[in-house]
């Protein structure tokens, strides 16, 4: 099925422990966005990209890093994982039209 | 300060009769407008659209009505499905040159059998 696909899924680190996040559209999209979703604090925009080879920050940028060496991928980082980065993670795409394709999450949890 | 505010975190509404759901904005240079739908375990799917030169747009159970003066927004489902229940988000488009949305913080519709 064409979409937005996020991997992993589910993941639990341990404070300062690095992961990445990837992400991956197939339909050709410019662009790209990661979002974190909170309770009570809606979608937050973190990082986005408007093609490949680019990046920029949105709301609540600190602590991740992105790179978009792909116009099929974006990747989020995150160095030093904190507790206050346990959230799910959503990423989207953004073709010609105002809408986005999310992917369905990556709930992530630090201890 | 949030741009986009749903001030109603949740809402219950018996089957078969009218749910809406609101959505405030700080900027009338907000040009566009949409909501979207979420499941749990799931990303948002969108629902519907409006431009700020509209003031309705309908789409079978689903209406969003744009009030530019009051700077409010909001969506009717009418009737109301238990499949509907769901997390609204109401999101904006800053200006004609932004290339992001920006999401209010949710809405948690639950609708009674």
């Amino acid at each position: 099925n064409a979409g937005v696909t996020q991997t992993p899924k589910f993941r639990v680190l341990k404070t300062g422990q690095s992961m990445t996040l990837l992400c991956a559209q197939d339909m050709n999209h410019e662009y790209m966005y990661w979002y974190r979703q909170d309770p009570g604090m809606g979608l937050r925009l973190i990082h986005y990209s408007v093609g490949e080879g680019t990046t920029a920050k949105g709301e609540v940028p600190d602590g991740y890093n992105v790179s978009r060496l792909k116009k099929q991928n974006f990747l989020l980082g995150l160095e030093s994982a904190a507790p206050s980065q346990t959230s799910v993670y959503f990423c989207a795409s953004k073709g010609r039209f105002y809408g986005y394709t999310f992917g369905s999450g990556t709930r992530l949890t630090v201890v | 300060d949030q741009q986009v505010k749903q001030n109603s975190p949740s809402l219950s509404v018996q089957e078969g009769r009218i749910s809406i759901l609101n959505c405030d904005y700080t900027n009338s240079m907000f040009d566009y407008f949409l909501w979207y739908k979420k499941y749990p375990a799931e990303g948002p799917t969108f629902l519907i659209s409006i431009s700020s030169i509209k003031d309705k747009n309908e789409d079978g159970r689903f209406t969003v009505f744009l009030n530019k003066s009051a700077k409010h927004l909001s969506l009717h489902i009418v009737p109301s499905q238990p499949g509907d229940s769901a997390v609204y988000f109401c999101a904006v488009r800053p200006g004609e040159s932004a290339r992001q949305l920006t999401f209010g913080s949710g809405t948690q519709l639950t609708v009674l059998p």
